[in-house]
């Protein structure tokens, strides 16, 4: 069974601080990875899209991808209060289907 | 990206009935997904509805409890069949234009079984 597991929470970091979100996945084969933000109430948001090794910066947000550790991981720079939030690490399968994370709760203090 | 609608938003069953939940989207698109999310909990897949063809069924959701049809590439509806209070969680259908693209997520519909 297809598994992906991220890190314990929940996360408090203070305002201005960096954040850091973890996430493995147990299926090499996997080819996109993905970061969404679900605020209380709300359905899951994209945040963050990568599908290569390395790097991607987007704004304050920066998604780190190690296929052969098979790790993901999403930065969150300059955290403010409005980035508390559930973050859910999800992985793309056969046939797109995509296999979520139990989810890391952020919460930013000012 | 392609903007989802859902209905009803959120709806209060008595156990033993049906609800069914609709899943439109604005533009044509090749993938969509039903998803259900129990309180608490992550996003579980239920199953990928195939257009013009029977949806695609995940481990521990069948097609007799959960029945989707999706007659054109713009639409979908899921139904939960003789419901239990067991079934209250928030059912969303997400779409992608392509298997490994990103995928979108409708406003969801909270259920709450009796």
């Amino acid at each position: 069974q297809k598994e992906v597991e991220q890190n314990s929470g929940p996360l408090s970091v203070p305002e201005g601080a960096i954040a850091s979100l973890n996430c493995t996945y147990s299926d090499r084969g996997s080819q996109s990875f993905f970061w969404y933000r679900q605020y209380s109430g709300k359905s899951p948001e994209l945040i963050m899209s990568i599908y290569s090794n390395g790097d991607k910066e987007d704004g304050r947000f920066t998604a780190q991808l190690n296929k052969a550790s098979q790790y993901v991981s999403l930065l969150i720079r300059d955290s403010q209060p409005s980035d508390s939030a559930t973050y859910l690490c999800a992985v793309n399968g056969d046939y797109g289907k995509l296999t979520f994370g139990q989810g890391t709760i952020l919460t930013v203090h000012p | 990206s392609a903007v989802i609608s859902q209905k009803p938003s959120r709806d209060i069953c008595q156990r033993g009935t049906s609800l069914t939940i609709q899943c439109q989207v604005d533009s044509q698109v090749t993938m969509m997904f039903w998803y259900r999310q129990q309180p608490g909990q992550s996003l579980t897949l239920i199953a990928t509805a195939n257009q013009g063809s029977e949806a695609t069924y995940e481990s521990g959701f069948v097609i007799d409890k959960f029945p989707i049809s999706r007659p054109n590439l713009t639409f979908s509806t899921l139904t939960v069949s003789n419901m239990s209070p067991e079934d209250s969680s928030i059912y969303l259908c997400s779409v992608a234009t392509r298997p490994t693209d990103t995928q979108y997520f409708g406003p969801g519909t909270r259920l709450t079984v009796l």
